[in-house]
């Protein structure tokens, strides 16, 4: 089967920096994308890797490793907008362009 | 604006009734996808799709759903005689080719079933 395992919850405050795991299993793979998404609004892209190593974009970094099939999410200098549901989604590949997502980790940032 | 648009925006059908929900992918943009996402979960692809060309069908139901993107208007997600179970919201997302990795999705579609 296909599965992307991330924490469910996490909790920190404003300025401080947070790490969401996520750890996959999945028949294909070309990269992992990390996705933001509010209040079950439209889901907005955060950062991708294809090769392993780390992705910085502002305070926002992503970080791959293949070998282990565990990426994670970086971001730093939290704020209360921050405060969001986070997902990881593996590029399947192939003859497809379809993303496999995670189960999603719920961020709560507190003043 | 020429992020992806949606609509309805939101859809109430009681049982047995047909869902057509649209999709306008970003200017530019030929490749469509659908993902559904039931309350507290993560999304689900369902359907990618070419401009009159299904590429990838693996996520849609065998029965009920469909999908469409014709040459000319928006891509089409029908479902069929709705059931208590299809309530979700329904996100369309575009890309500009088969090698774009990112995807930029819209506001969704929330359909509810009476």
């Amino acid at each position: 089967g296909q599965s992307l395992e991330q924490p469910s919850e996490v909790t920190a405050v404003e300025g401080a920096i947070v790490q969401i795991n996520c750890t996959y299993q999945t028949s294909g793979f070309y990269g992992l994308s990390w996705y933001q998404q509010h209040d079950g609004g439209a889901p907005t892209f955060l950062s991708y890797n294809g090769l392993d190593g780390l992705e910085e974009t502002g305070r926002f970094s992503s970080f791959l490793s293949r070998s282990d099939s565990y990426g994670y999410l970086l971001l730093q200098e939290l704020q209360m907008k921050d405060s969001a549901s986070y997902f990881c989604a593996v590029r399947a590949g192939g003859a497809t362009n379809k993303l496999i997502f995670g189960t999603g980790t719920l961020l709560a940032v507190q003043p | 604006n020429a992020g992806v648009m949606q609509n309805p925006r939101h859809l109430v059908r009681r049982r047995g009734q047909e869902a057509r929900l649209r999709c306008s992918p970003m200017k530019g943009h030929s490749h469509v996808y659908w993902y559904r996402q039931l309350p507290e979960e993560g999304l689900k692809f369902m359907v990618y799709l070419q401009k009159e060309n299904i590429i990838d069908e693996s996520g849609m139901p065998k029965e009920r759903f469909s999908a469409e993107f014709p040459k000319e208007g928006p891509s089409i997600l029908r479902i069929q005689q709705v059931v208590r179970g299809d309530s979700a919201a329904y996100f369309c997302a575009s890309s500009g080719g088969m090698d774009s990795y990112e995807q930029y999705f819209g506001p969704g579609t929330r359909l509810t079933v009476t």
